[in-house]
């Protein structure tokens, strides 16, 4: 069967520091993976998605990047955080295009 | 584009029922997807609907009408753990679009 990996699960981070968020899926090959974010009370903002290795899109413009330096391995990166980055941060794979969306357990990242 | 809208609060009672609405704008339809989401955990896949009609699984069944770009969840037998989020998503692209979230208080 088919499992996500997230971690951390919590993250308190200063400002202006480095960030990596590290995501993997096992027993399954050549997924499509995703980063989101959702704010307190909202919707998932997709930041990132990948369908191979080495290939990111990024959705939205920030100070943020994304990286899938093996198949089943995603991972989200920062190189001077700021406040506006709290938030609740999901990684999920789909087998592929428009199919269910599997999500790990979140990481919860508060810049303080 | 795309555009899913949902209303942002419902409450409900123990043992009812509650329907969440959800209305979609896409160019180009591949289903539509319904998600529970606990305070603080990963979203888990509920129910997924790209023909017309109703799909019944156990209390929570989904509808879609793509002729008028909505669907809802139905919830019946309304238990204390049902309070969470509910979103919908639509498949776009190779992504998803995803709803604001319907957050669903249900009371004793």
């Amino acid at each position: 069967s088919q499992t996500i990996h997230q971690w951390p699960a919590t993250l308190v981070q200063p400002v202006g520091s480095p960030l990596s968020l590290e995501c993997t899926v096992e027993g399954t090959s050549n997924p499509n993976l995703y980063w989101y974010r959702q704010a307190a009370g909202r919707g998932l903002q997709l930041l990132f998605y990948s369908v191979g290795i080495g290939q990111i899109s990024s959705e939205v413009p920030q100070n943020l990047s994304a990286s899938r330096p093996q198949d089943r391995q995603f991972i989200l990166s920062s190189k001077k955080l700021l406040l506006s980055d709290s938030g609740f941060y999901l990684c999920a794979w789909t087998p592929g295009a428009a199919l269910e969306a599997f999500f790990g357990q979140g990481t919860r990242l508060t810049v303080v | 584009g795309q555009n899913i809208d949902q209303p942002t609060e419902m409450t409900a009672t123990e043992g009812a029922i509650v329907q969440i609405n959800c209305t979609y704008q896409t160019s180009g339809f591949n289903g539509l997807f319904w998600y529970q989401q606990h305070a603080g955990e990963a979203p888990t896949f509920l129910s997924y609907n790209v023909l017309d009609g109703l799909e019944e699984k156990g209390r929570f069944s989904s509808f879609l009408s793509r002729s008028k770009g909505y669907s809802y969840l139905l919830l019946k037998e309304l238990q204390m753990k049902d309070s969470a989020s509910y979103l919908c998503a639509a498949p776009y692209g190779q992504n998803f679009v995803f709803g604001p979230g319907t957050r669903l208080s249900v009371l004793p």
